[in-house]
């Protein structure tokens, strides 16, 4: 089976303009998050879905949205980039339900914002 | 809120070395705890987890036991090998399911010399 896979893997940015991130949850995984990992840090919580509907949201500005289709894939977007959003952008799909706790990683996306 | 913190890095150790990265949680109720992996230029890998107290998590040589009473979840090599430089993340996962989120440590860079 193929694990979670995330497009583009890297990708730069302009301040101000938009980016839309893609991720394709591990088949039977209805559950994806979304996480921005700073360089030197560790990933910090954004989002959320589960059966299409947002279920968290991490501290993040209102510039930073995301949606899950009925494939469950999802998208992150981002609008008004800031140098600040320059990061590895990781989606992780989970499999609620099942008793099992653990999240499963994608490549991530490189975004720098110039 | 919940947080996870590691010992500060970077660790250099010799090939063959017993390895020991700390991590203790701050927590409310009892989450299940993970070990994540990070090579260079790639996403998350999922180590190792726990979902109870006392429960051993393993797998390829690395170990880690859920101490509430410490409220610990250190990470033990008995002899590392040049494979295992990454960075090594310490997680937790709070929420109900289907809508859980991981809180993670900084991260500990770990090289190891042949």
């Amino acid at each position: 089976d193929a694990g979670v896979t995330q497009s583009p893997t890297h990708l730069i940015k302009t301040r101000g303009q938009h980016v839309t991130l893609r991720c394709s949850p591990i088949s039977g995984h209805k559950s994806v998050s979304w996480y921005q990992q700073v360089l030197g840090q560790g990933p910090q919580f954004i989002f959320q879905y589960y059966e299409k509907e947002e279920r968290g949201r991490g501290n993040f500005p209102d510039r930073f949205s995301a949606r899950q289709f009925p494939n469950y894939s999802s998208e992150l977007n981002v609008n008004a980039l800031l140098l600040g959003d320059s990061a590895l952008y990781l989606c992780a799909s989970t499999r609620p339900g099942t008793g099992r706790t653990e999240a499963f990683f994608g490549q991530g996306t490189r975004l720098t914002v110039v | 809120g919940n947080s996870v913190t590691q010992m500060e890095g970077p660790v250099t150790l010799s090939e063959e070395a017993f390895l020991t990265i700390n991590c203790t949680y701050t927590a409310t109720g009892y989450p299940s705890l993970f070990w994540y992996v990070q090579y260079p230029g790639e996403g998350l890998q999922l180590l190792l987890k726990a979902t109870k107290a006392d429960d051993k998590g393993s797998n390829k040589g690395f170990e880690a036991t859920y101490r509430k009473e410490t409220t610990s979840f250190h990470l033990e090599k008995g002899s590392v090998q040049v494979s295992d430089s990454a960075v090594y993340f310490c997680a937790l996962s709070e929420g109900i399911q289907g809508a859980q989120k991981l809180v993670f440590g900084q991260g500990t860079r770990l090289t190891i010399n042949p």
